[in-house]
């Protein structure tokens, strides 16, 4: 099945314990991104990778480190987590062009305390 | 900067009664989309709009995009519980970039 997958789907850290949110595609696509969503501001773009190796800062970028060294995977890195982190966030992908949707993830609920 | 504001932002409506969410964007995009989202849950892809005058009909809900006034709308007909979540407008541009509206949280009363 075709699909974006994010793990964990559920996390509860303490203030400037570094995490990692996981993010494998398994559709070959080009271009990957990591969106957090918080009440009344929709969805805000963190980062975003056009391929292997290739990534650059979106909207909200402060605090966050990705990588991009496999097409399949897009990690997302909170070096140290701090309350203003708390929120939901999402992995999408698809293939690059103008052509072609979007596949998100299932999302992973991230507190931190 | 692409921005994209939607309205309103939260809509409690009647079973039975039509309404139309309104999404507005400040620049030249390429592509909208439409997406669902119950709490807690993902993004579901509703509607993709590629050029002007296009119109999209699923169900209860029809999409259309205006890209001279900059603005697209989502019309629902004769509500439904069902239809009660959130909803975002979200406007591509070039490199596959992606910009959401704040989304309207729908409540469809019985």
């Amino acid at each position: 099945e075709a699909q974006v997958t994010q793990n964990p789907r559920y996390l509860i850290t303490v203030t400037g314990k570094k995490l990692t949110v996981t993010c494998s595609q398994n559709m070959n696509h080009e271009y990957m991104s990591w969106y957090r969503q918080d009440p009344g501001l929709g969805l805000r773009q963190i980062y975003y990778s056009m391929n292997v190796e290739v990534t650059d800062k979106g909207d909200v970028p402060e605090g966050y480190k990705v990588s991009r060294k496999e097409k399949r995977n897009f990690p997302l890195i909170l070096e140290s987590p701090s309350p203003n982190q708390t929120s939901l966030y999402f992995c999408a992908s698809s293939l690059t062009g103008m052509n072609y949707g979007y596949t998100f993830g299932s999302g992973t609920r991230l507190t931190v305390v | 900067e692409l921005k994209v504001e939607q309205n309103p932002l939260f809509l409690s409506m009647q079973e039975g009664k039509n309404y139309t969410i309104y999404c507005n964007y400040s620049t030249t995009s390429d592509r909208l989309y439409w997406y669902r989202q119950d709490p807690g849950k993902s993004l579901e892809s509703l509607f993709v709009l590629l050029s002007n005058g296009a119109v999209k009909q699923e169900g209860r809900l029809m999409a259309s995009l205006d890209t001279k006034a900059r603005l697209s709308t989502l019309h629902i007909t004769a509500a439904v519980h069902d239809l009660s979540a959130t909803y975002f407008c979200a406007f591509q541009t070039s490199g596959s970039r992606l910009t959401f509206g704040e989304g309207t949280q729908l409540t469809v009363n019985p």
